[in-house]
């Protein structure tokens, strides 16, 4: 079965950017969804079809999926950034497959 | 503004069936979409469970197609969740969400989820 990988833990600065990824084999052929999670709360997607955001989700929040490899960026990073970041693959095949999440922690 | 809400049992026995239910409100199930369950277990990451369309429609994850059967009553606006021989390692916060059907559009309303933890 088809899997995703996340790096367990991000530290970043305010103001600064930060840069999650997901690695996953042939990646780049499949659709990327992220969600940001808050602890008690439910995910909220944040980036969907690999570089689009919804409505409401601030422009400091960026996707990029190539090769083998999908990140999330977060430009100027806030307080209010530190969260649990999954990622999500999508093909016709492999339908929804997530990552282990990422613990984003701002300092 | 749609919303989703989970309910069912709280606690169910090891080999009993988990059954779940979501009631959707702010949004028609028959005018689109796919409706789907997702899971976590406590402190852990998410799991796709399974999701149907408004026609019936179903997809599974390969790993828990054996157990789960997931259905809709669009008279009711509504869609429910049934794994069945439960372990403890079923035991998780189930969420129901509402699912793009745009390929790869993701998971855009999620209900508040709910705790089910499988113990005797």
């Amino acid at each position: 079965s088809y899997e995703v990988t996340q790096s367990p833990s991000v530290s970043v600065s305010p103001g600064q950017t930060a840069s999650i990824t997901c690695s996953g084999d042939k990646l780049g052929d499949k659709y990327v969804c992220w969600y940001q999670q808050k602890p008690g709360q439910s995910p909220v997607l944040v980036i969907y079809q690999d570089t689009k955001r919804p409505s409401g989700i601030p422009e400091r929040f960026s996707g990029s999926n190539s090769g083998n490899t999908a990140t999330l960026t977060i430009s100027g990073t806030q307080a209010m950034d530190e969260a649990d970041y999954y990622c999500q693959a999508w093909d016709s095949t492999t339908a929804f497959v997530f990552g282990g999440g990422t613990k984003l922690t701002v300092l | 503004q749609v919303q989703l809400q989970e309910s069912g049992p709280g606690l169910v026995k090891p080999s009993e069936t988990l059954s779940l239910t979501c009631a959707v409100s702010g949004y028609s199930i028959s005018s689109g979409y796919y409706w789907g369950w997702i899971r976590q277990p406590p402190g852990k990451g998410l799991e796709w469970i399974g999701s149907i369309y408004y026609t019936g429609n179903t997809y599974y994850n390969p790993s828990l197609k054996s157990r789960v059967t997931i259905s809709i009553d669009t008279s009711n606006n509504q869609f429910s969740l049934k794994l069945t021989s439960v372990t403890a390692t079923d035991t998780a916060i189930y969420y129901c969400a509402r699912v793009s059907t745009t390929g790869g559009g993701g998971v855009d309303y999620w209900g508040q989820g709910t705790l089910v933890t499988v113990s005797s």
